[in-house]
């Protein structure tokens, strides 16, 4: 079954980086996209970007354009986001999420989810 | 970018009501590739129609969604006390993908 398994919680500083991870499982990595989704505190969801881990290619959200960057490494089917800069306002629980493929084409619904990831931007 | 409103914010029904849930893009979706998600408290968001209208696996048939273009509609009949939750809209016909600002199904 697929399996998307998150990194644990993270507590940062202002102006500090995080990387989250996503482990993939249950499907073959190279076939599908992962994206990144947070929600913050009591508010809706938020699409940052995905990468395809075939190619290494990304998309970002022009919000996040300029402070995050996602990677892969095949070797071990897990997918990261790092985001710089951090802020009281990036607090939130960040998301990977994986599409759907019908007959080939893929599309950009999420039917798998991780479980999330808490990171805390304190002072 | 697609801008996706989603009204109202909250609606407060009792067990058994049905809710109409509306999302209103910016500009045309295409090819109606608009889903629709359930999301609860420390809970991942569940995915419940995709393509406007066609049911996720396992999704109960009480939910149903619907429109096309600008306008689509998610229906919740017979409500049942698990489904009082968020509900998300979220766009897939742009690379740049979106999501509504969500709804609120609360128990009256």
């Amino acid at each position: 079954q697929v399996q998307l398994v998150q990194s644990g919680a993270e507590v940062k500083k202002p102006g500090a980086s995080v990387r989250v991870s996503c482990e993939a499982s249950g499907y073959t990595f190279t076939e599908y996209y992962i994206h990144w989704v947070r929600q913050a505190p009591g508010q809706g969801l938020e699409w940052m970007g995905w990468i395809n881990p075939h190619s290494g290619a990304t998309n970002y959200a022009q919000k996040f354009q300029d402070r995050v960057t996602m990677s892969r490494d095949t070797s071990i089917t897990t997918a990261y986001m790092e985001l710089r800069r951090l802020r009281s306002d990036d607090t939130a629980v960040y998301y990977c999420a994986r599409d759907v493929r019908v007959l080939g084409t893929l599309f950009w619904y999420f039917a798998f989810w991780g479980r999330g990831t808490l990171v805390t931007v304190s002072s | 970018e697609i801008v996706l409103t989603q009204s109202p914010g909250s609606l407060s029904l009792s067990p058994g009501d049905t809710a109409t849930l509306s999302c209103r893009a910016s500009q045309s979706v295409t090819s109606n590739y608009l889903a629709w998600y359930q999301n609860k408290p420390g809970q991942t968001p569940r995915l419940l129609i995709y393509g406007a209208s066609n049911r996720a696996s396992g999704i109960p048939d009480r939910f149903s969604g619907s429109g096309s273009g600008t306008d689509f509609t998610l229906s919740i009949s017979r409500l049942e006390p698990e489904d009082f939750a968020v509900y998300y809209c979220q766009q897939y016909s742009s690379s740049r993908l979106t999501f509504g600002g969500g709804s609120k199904v609360e128990i009256k």
